[in-house]
């Protein structure tokens, strides 16, 4: 399976600012996810990081909230931006490796607190 | 869309008892189903899948069942352990012609010693 990595692994920021998660894959996947999971919640996709191109953002995700970066197959940040305490969760990344694989790993996940 | 749901939210067993997960979905199409297990403040691992073209899975005291005409596949786990207390997920992909999965809300699992 392959081993994810996210930077940072938690983070306390002031409500009006950004913060950037970076996520790293040891190997190569075909596909990249970002999600959000509230305390105590289930997991809701945000969009698929697309490389190369922009990203395809779910039903109440936009851009401008969430702007997400896939430079290569092994790369991608997601941004979350103008925050509000309301964007107080877990954020994960997470990997499919292989064309006719459907099994997703995850990265241990950024814990973002806004004030 | 795919519309998951799981039964119970929560479930607390003896240690040595079997603990059984059940979710639904509501698209036929549907044909990956992963659970995954996340302990407290740890990412979701996968533990076990089963596609459809299968009716059960199992890897030792884990096993996954699978019943297409009803849309349904649940989680058993035999001889429980204090280590399975944890948070499970269960989760279908939602089409034939995409990756993107939904998940479950979810199920506490508590073992109890």
């Amino acid at each position: 399976s392959a081993v994810i990595s996210q930077k940072p692994s938690r983070d306390i920021c002031q409500r009006g600012t950004s913060l950037t998660i970076q996520c790293q894959v040891d190997s190569q996947v075909t596909m990249m996810f970002w999600y959000r999971q509230q305390p105590g919640q289930s997991l809701t996709l945000i969009a698929t990081a697309n490389q190369g191109s922009e990203a395809t953002y779910e039903s109440g995700f936009v851009i401008d909230k969430f702007p997400i970066s896939r430079p290569n197959l092994t790369f991608s940040t997601l941004t979350v931006s103008n925050m509000s305490p309301e964007d107080s969760s877990i954020y994960l990344c997470s990997g499919k490796q292989g064309v006719n694989s459907y099994e997703q790993y995850f990265g241990p996940g950024t814990r973002l607190t806004v004030t | 869309g795919e519309n998951v749901e799981q039964h119970p939210s929560t479930l607390s067993v003896q240690e040595g008892d079997s603990a059984v997960i059940k979710c639904t979905y509501s698209d036929s199409a549907s044909n990956y189903f992963p659970w995954y297990k996340q302990e407290l403040g740890k990412r979701p691992q996968l533990i076990i899948d089963i596609r459809s073209n299968v009716g059960e899975k199992k890897d030792q005291r884990i096993a996954v069942t699978l019943n297409k005409t009803a849309k349904h596949f649940s989680l058993h786990i035999t001889e429980t352990q204090p280590e399975d207390s944890a948070v499970y997920f269960c989760a279908a992909r939602r089409s034939s012609n995409d990756y993107k999965l939904s998940f479950g809300a979810g199920t506490t699992v508590t073992v109890r010693a």
